[in-house]
């Protein structure tokens, strides 16, 4: 079963400027989830979909944070301007659905510098 | 409201020895709990979960965890570890899929 890709992989870019990324969910999973997770710290929830509509974005920093996910299946997160403290592994995970038991699957994460 | 502590952010063991990694958790209703195991460039794998059935949850890799009510404890135990373990582990509560809260992790280094 292919899991949840991710890329890119790295990136680099300088306050001001924007970066998006890109999420492929595992085939069929309904759940995608974003999140944050800064150095030394766990994984924060940024925004939640189920099929293409939000289900959680409460902890998005909406004036510059931004995510779609069109056609319920793969998902881009975006940022503009970024901030130095927007340096993090950004981590995209899928479930087969919303249940509080659900098993998540996490891709391996963009690691973004903010320089 | 709901929060998870984790009380080591690094342990160390030597290969065959025990591991204890220890987790505390926090909610005033009956959660599900869940370890995940993270390797360097990997993504997140989940290890074991708790969701209200038995109390002694056993994992994979050999890894176990017992929830204990009394003590709002979520332990993870391993009899022997091997260099392969060596990883950062989360402990996560949850009390639905909207609201999964993880813990700051804890490194495990393991020794030959």
């Amino acid at each position: 079963e292919a899991g949840v890709a991710q890329s890119p992989r790295y990136k680099i870019i300088e306050k001001r400027q924007s970066v998006a990324f890109w999420c492929n969910p595992i085939s069929g999973h309904a759940t995608l989830y974003w999140y944050q997770q800064i150095l030394g710290q766990g994984p924060k929830l940024l925004i939640q979909f189920q099929n293409n509509g939000v289900v959680d974005d409460s902890q998005l920093p909406k004036d510059r944070f931004s995510a779609e996910r069109l056609k319920g299946v793969d998902s881009t997160l975006k940022i503009q301007p970024a901030k130095l403290e927007d340096s993090a592994v950004y981590l995209c995970a899928s479930s087969l659905d919303l249940g509080a038991n659900e098993k998540l699957f996490f891709g391996s994460g963009t690691q973004l510098s903010v320089l | 409201a709901q929060s998870v502590t984790q009380l080591d952010s690094h342990v160390s063991v030597s290969e065959g020895t025990p591991v204890l990694l220890r987790c505390n958790y926090s909610s005033s209703y009956s959660p599900s709990l869940f370890w995940y195991v993270q390797h360097p460039n990997k993504g997140l794998q989940l290890l074991l979960k708790y969701t209200s059935a038995a109390t002694l949850v056993k994992g994979i890799n050999g890894f176990e965890a017992e929830f204990k009510k009394s003590e709002t404890s979520f332990h993870l135990t391993k009899p022997s570890a091997h260099m392969s373990d060596a990883a950062e582990y989360f402990c996560v509560v949850s009390r639905s899929a909207r609201q999964l809260t993880f813990g700051s992790g804890t490194q495990l280094t393991v020794l030959p």
